[in-house]
C-alpha cells in the first residue's frame, strides 16, 4: 500500500527562482496537510485541505507561498520567488475521514529545499 | 521535555533500558494526543495516540500516559533498542480540530 508520495526529495535552487513541491496523498484520505520543518521552529503547519478545499492557510508565511489541490490525488506547494530563509524540509501529510474527530496523520518522506 | 531554541533535549540510554520521554502542553482544550518518531532523513512515523478520556494506553513496547491536571504527556519505551534512536515528537489537537500542533521534539540516543 503506497504511502504519501512527495517530489522532489531534494531541491537546490537560487534565490528568486520558483519552486514547486508536489504531493500525492494516500488513496481514500480526504485531508491533506503541508508542514515545514526547521531546526529553529520545528514542525509548522502551513496549510490544510479538506475534500480538496483549503480550510486553514493561516500558517502560510506570506504571499510568496501558495498551495493548490486540484483533485483528491494531487497537491502542490509553490514558492515564488524563493528566498534563502525558505530553506527547510517540507512535509506533506494526509489523513482519512474521521467523522469530525482528529486522527493520525500519515507523512511523506519530505522535500528538502535549499535556496542559495 | 520540550526544547527551547536551537538545541533538542537529548535522552541517552543503554540498550535494554526503559526510556521515558516527556512532553508538556499548554492548551487545556486539547483532546487528542499523539507521539511520532522521526528518523534521520525520513518523515514522522506514528507510534501511539490517546484521547483525553483516557489516561493510559499501551502498544507494543510503548505506553503513553496522559495527566490532564498538569497538562503532561509521556512516552515510555520498554527494553529500548538501537533502532529506537530517533527524534520523538508529541503533538496535540483540540476537540473538533483536524490539525496537529507539534512540540519541538526530543532526541533519543540508544547505545549498544
Amino acid at each position: 500500500d503506497a504511502g504519501v508520495i512527495q517530489s522532489p526529495r531534494h531541491e537546490v535552487t537560487e534565490m528568486g527562482q520558483e519552486v514547486t513541491l508536489r504531493c500525492k496523498p494516500i488513496s481514500g484520505h480526504n485531508s491533506l496537510f503541508w508542514y515545514r520543518q526547521t531546526m529553529m521552529r520545528g514542525l509548522e503547519l502551513l496549510i490544510y485541505f479538506n475534500n480538496n478545499v483549503p480550510i486553514d492557510d493561516s500558517g502560510m508565511p506570506e504571499d510568496r507561498f501558495s498551495a493548490k489541490m486540484p483533485n483528491a490525488s494531487f497537491s502542490t506547494l509553490k514558492i515564488q520567488p524563493s528566498e534563502p530563509r525558505d530553506s527547510a524540509v517540507y512535509f506533506c501529510a494526509s489523513s482519512r475521514p474521521t467523522s469530525g474527530r482528529t486522527g493520525e496523520l500519515f507523512f511523506g518522506e519530505g522535500s528538502r529545499l535549499t535556496v542559495l | 521535555g520540550e526544547s527551547v531554541g536551537l538545541h533538542l533535549p537529548t535522552l541517552s540510554v543503554q540498550e535494554g533500558d526503559n526510556s521515558i520521554i516527556n512532553c508538556a502542553y499548554s492548551n487545556s482544550a486539547s483532546d487528542y494526543f499523539i507521539w511520532y518518531k522521526q528518523e534521520s532523513g525520513k518523515g514522522p512515523q506514528f507510534i501511539i495516540d490517546i484521547r483525553s478520556n483516557m489516561d493510559k494506553r499501551q502498544g507494543q513496547r510503548v505506553t503513553v500516559l496522559l495527566n490532564k491536571t498538569v497538562k503532561h504527556l509521556s512516552l515510555q519505551i520498554a527494553a529500548t533498542q538501537p533502532g529506537d534512536s530517533a527524534v520523538y515528537f508529541c503533538a496535540e489537537a483540540p476537540f473538533g480540530y483536524s490539525t496537529l500542533t507539534f512540540g519541538k521534539g526530543t532526541m533519543l540516543l540508544v547505545s549498544p
